[in-house]
């Protein structure tokens, strides 16, 4: 079982400041996937990255995921209290639809 | 986005009792699904990959015989937690894939809040 550790694990900040999460693991992965999942609520897909070193924008939401396809970062440019809620990156290996999710990051952003 | 709901939402129990949760995939054909367990502020952990018609596979320290599944429609899998004890408290969330064999995108239902008294 690959394991993603995920930091930071809390981050608070101010409305407007920018921020990155990072998902890491020693293991390769076939995709990789970021969700964002409000209290009480199941994830919602964000992103998936599939090629090493692509890199996908959402609006303010850069996704990038490492040219060895063990890493991914989520950056947050100019962040807005609607995007408070907790980050979950997974990631899937080669052949295999099963997903093995980090712990987290839950975020707060500060008007 | 395909839509996958669960009820109930919310469910409070004596310890003792069982408790069956349902997971509907609404809009799309669901051979394979999938039920997590988040315990708070912990992330989703996997307990088994529900096969449309065939027996569930479980991850490995999840007990079959505790955690019942049974996927008897290609849009309904449900979870029955069995003789529940405080421990079992959990929000439990079920998500299911629009590809066969669960490949592609997965759409997540809601989630199940059990609260075991």
């Amino acid at each position: 079982t690959q394991l993603l550790e995920q930091s930071p694990q809390f981050l608070s900040i101010q409305e407007g400041e920018n921020l990155t999460v990072y998902c890491n693991s020693s293991s390769v992965f076939s995709s990789l996937q970021w969700y964002r999942q409000e209290p009480g609520e199941g994830p919602v897909l964000l992103v998936t990255v599939v090629t090493g070193g692509e890199v996908k924008k959402l609006k303010r939401l850069t996704f990038q995921f490492g040219d060895a396809r063990k890493d991914s970062s989520l950056h947050i440019t100019a962040a807005q209290p609607g995007d408070t809620g907790l980050y979950l990156c997974a990631g899937a290996e080669a052949g295999s639809y099963q997903l093995t999710f980090g712990k987290g990051t839950k975020l707060s952003v500060i008007p | 986005g395909a839509v996958v709901s669960q009820h109930p939402s919310w469910v409070i129990c004596k310890s003792g009792t069982s408790v069956k949760i349902e997971c509907r995939s609404l809009d799309f054909q669901a051979t394979t699904m999938f039920w997590y367990r988040q315990f708070p502020k912990q992330s989703l952990m996997l307990m088994a990959t529900s096969n449309e018609g065939s027996k569930a596979t479980y991850e490995q320290g999840v007990e079959k015989d505790k955690f019942l599944i049974n996927h008897a429609s290609l849009t309904l899998s449900t979870l029955t937690v069995t003789s529940a004890h405080p421990e079992d408290s959990s929000f439990y969330i079920c998500s299911a894939s629009v590809l066969p064999g669960g490949t592609g995108e997965l759409f997540f239902g809601e989630g199940s809040r059990l609260t075991v008294l």
